[in-house]
């Protein structure tokens, strides 16, 4: 049973629009969620976090929002850059341990 | 501040062969957790370690073990290599257990890429 899920395997945007990566969850108690950027031949970086008593997070161009209720959080990255191309994962946190996405793969066409 | 690093980056084994993979996280972090990353798989959790103790330990069998050191570096060892343990394992490190405090974010190493023939 996959606790986090990321649906989209791959995403395409052009330069200057929005990404929106989403994540899905099913467990209730996670704590944090966040967002990780990893880079071919590179480890995953952090990137964003929102508690799990927010509803949304900021950081210059990303945003992070969660809707508890249906047990779903997305990314909007505004406006988007070629540099943002790369895979993101969705991970969650509970009781010590992370759980992760299969990632996205978002693609930024200048 | 020096990230975490992980050695080897790169090594090929054999079938059968075990092999050891070494984690320096940053300084003063105490934690450090392990995770492996297989093509469409996302990151699997291995296991977390801190203070020298195994704290959290996820759905891998007994081939994959790990130790913590008084210096909190870390190995992991996975004995009688299988075709399908070719991955890249990836060590995380954090002042506490779990991630930071108030973001609950890991500092990634490089990663480990395991290929096993």
């Amino acid at each position: 049973d996959q606790q986090v899920k990321q649906n989209s395997p791959s995403l395409s945007v052009q330069e200057g629009r929005i990404s929106i990566l989403n994540c899905d969850y099913t467990n209730s108690m996670f704590d944090y969620f966040l967002w990780y950027k990893k880079y071919p031949a590179e480890g995953p970086t952090f990137l964003i976090s929102i508690s799990s008593i927010k509803d949304k997070n900021e950081d210059g161009r990303f945003t992070v929002f969660l809707n508890k209720s249906a047990k779903h959080l997305s990314l909007h990255i505004v406006p988007s850059q070629p540099g943002d191309s790369a895979v993101y994962f969705c991970a969650a946190q509970s009781a010590g341990k992370s759980t992760f996405g299969d990632g996205t793969t978002l693609t930024v066409k200048p | 501040k020096a990230g975490v690093t992980q050695t080897p980056r790169y090594l090929i084994k054999t079938r059968g062969q075990q092999v050891t993979l070494s984690c320096s996280p940053i300084s003063g972090h105490r934690s450090v957790s392990w995770y492996q990353q297989t093509p469409g798989q996302g990151l699997q959790f291995l296991f977390e370690y801190f203070s020298e103790t195994q704290r959290n330990k996820g759905n891998f069998p007994g081939r994959f073990s790990g130790r913590q050191f008084s210096n909190s570096r870390s190995e992991m060892n996975v004995s009688t290599l299988e075709l399908g343990d070719s991955a890249l394992y990836l060590c995380a490190s954090s002042l506490v257990l779990g991630g930071q405090k108030n973001t609950g974010e890991l500092f990634f190493g490089e990663g480990s890429r395991l290929t096993v023939l």
